[in-house]
């Protein structure tokens, strides 16, 4: 299976802040990698996939890049409804993998 | 406006079968524009992808959890079914349902929609 490893697997911020959160794939996955937004007891919701391409709905602020093992999922300005877990996600090869996680919190 | 909404018992002894049942509300699971798939989540972890079901009944599982799942569909009711059998302890999560549109790869694809998720517990 493809491991995904997450970084930071935590981080404290502030509204207006600039996050970055790093996805590591332990093998070229093309452009197969999808980034997800989980909020406390709520089910993942999909921002991004192939890389870059926003969900219809998803605020701009968002934004996703990277190729081959390493991605990015940037967020320009954080709000107050972005603290929440993101996670990353392969869709190159079976199985279907995720990232560990990276939670966004308030500073 | 399409939901999925899953269902089942909430606790399950060791060494039974967990059963569960996604209910697709607003769109047909028989379309080819989509698969079923299910995730579950244990308690303050991380995801894990179960398996996928296509319109036709073709399964992709977790090679992890191949040997006890078994994923079907009922489109007279518009379902799709999880069953893990032999659970354990290990098996207590939160159970989510979800619809993947067919990407490039076909079956390997994203998860775009999915349900609000149940809490199974494994306890005797």
């Amino acid at each position: 299976a493809i491991q995904l490893t997450q970084s930071p697997s935590s981080l404290s911020a502030s509204v207006g802040d600039r996050v970055t959160i790093t996805c590591r794939a332990g093998q070229g996955i093309s452009s197969a990698l999808a980034w997800y937004q989980q909020k406390p007891g709520k089910a993942p919701k999909l921002l991004i996939y192939d890389v870059s391409t926003l969900e219809t709905g998803v605020p701009s602020r968002f934004s996703g890049s990277g190729s081959g093992t390493d991605f990015t999922l940037t967020i320009s300005s954080l709000q107050p409804e972005d603290f929440a877990t993101y996670y990353c996600q392969q869709f190159d090869d079976y199985p279907l993998t995720f990232g560990g996680g990276t939670k966004v919190e308030i500073e | 406006q399409l939901q999925l909404q899953e269902s089942g018992p909430g606790l399950v002894k060791p060494s039974e079968t967990l059963s569960l049942t996604c209910t697709v509300s607003g769109a047909s699971i028989s379309s080819s524009s989509y698969y079923w798939g299910w995730i579950r989540q244990p308690p303050g972890k991380g995801l894990e992808w179960i398996g996928t079901v296509s319109y036709r009944g073709s399964t992709y599982l977790n090679p992890s959890l191949k040997s006890r799942v078994t994923i079907s569909t009922d489109t007279s009711k518009n379902q799709f079914s999880l069953k893990l059998h032999s659970v354990t302890a290990a098996d207590t999560a939160v159970y989510y349902c979800a619809r993947l549109p067919t990407g490039k790869q076909l079956w390997l694809t994203t998860l775009d929609l999915w349900g609000q998720g149940t809490l199974v517990t494994v306890s005797s």
